[in-house]
């Protein structure tokens, strides 16, 4: 089946500074990425949608001067969180769906865990 | 998006049926039924998706009855391995080569498999 990798699997900063998670179709192509967040013990939360070429879509109350997203090719989006801070702390998942008609599911990252410090 | 409702947790043993019920009473025409599988650190895998009537694949069977409002998931001799939290999603999916539609995750349901 079709991969979606994540990079760093795991990463610590200091409260202030800058991450870049990265997020990529291994062996497809795909026009729209998902970006969504996970705190201990609960669910998923879309955070946004990344769209190649375009503007990122972001849900309502996620903050896109704070959590910047770039797809800038069909196989990798990126998620920046700026000024970060403890609250940041969490499990980012992305996903990702094959561009075309017979795809329908979508394809999870392995997640990238962020513990800010 | 059609909101889901899971219990928020089952047990079962080795070898057993495992049965997950989802209700959505408010699915729309154009809405699929998909059941995601996600274990701890890691990001949710595909299980299995349907409309009406029962899919089945080599993990599960997916049940769902002609009003649609409610689908069960069903897991064959469940093991140990097995234990996760499980998710039903309700959502629109796009025909015409267009990226699926984004996806609202509710609480999900933490199986555990006892042996």
């Amino acid at each position: 089946g079709a991969v979606v990798s994540q990079h760093p699997s795991r990463v610590i900063c200091k409260s202030g500074t800058s991450v870049k998670i990265e997020c990529r179709s291994l062996d497809f192509q795909a026009t729209t990425m998902f970006w969504y967040r996970q705190f201990p013990k609960q669910s998923l939360m879309l955070m946004a949608t990344s769209n190649e070429g375009s503007k990122a879509t972001y849900e309502q109350g996620v903050e896109k001067d704070k959590f910047l997203i770039n797809h800038a090719s069909l196989t990798l989006s990126t998620l920046t969180v700026t000024s970060a801070h403890p609250e940041d702390s969490s499990f980012y998942i992305c996903s990702a769906t094959p561009t075309g008609p017979a795809y329908y599911e979508q394809y999870f990252g392995p997640g990238t865990r962020l513990t800010v410090t | 998006l059609a909101k889901t409702t899971q219990p928020i947790s089952m047990d079962s043993y080795e070898g057993q049926e495992v049965n997950i019920t989802c209700s959505h009473n408010n699915i729309a025409t154009n809405d699929y039924i998909t059941w995601y599988q996600q274990f701890p650190s890691q990001g949710p895998r595909f299980i299995i998706q349907g409309y009406k009537t029962k899919v089945t694949n080599e993990v599960a069977s997916l049940f769902i009855p002609a009003d649609r409002k409610s689908s069960t998931l069903s897991l064959p001799r469940v093991s140990l391995s097995d234990t996760a939290v499980y998710y039903c999603l309700v959502g629109d999916r796009k025909a015409g080569g267009t990226s699926y539609g984004k996806l609202t995750f509710g609480q999900g349901t933490i199986l555990t498999v006892h042996p």
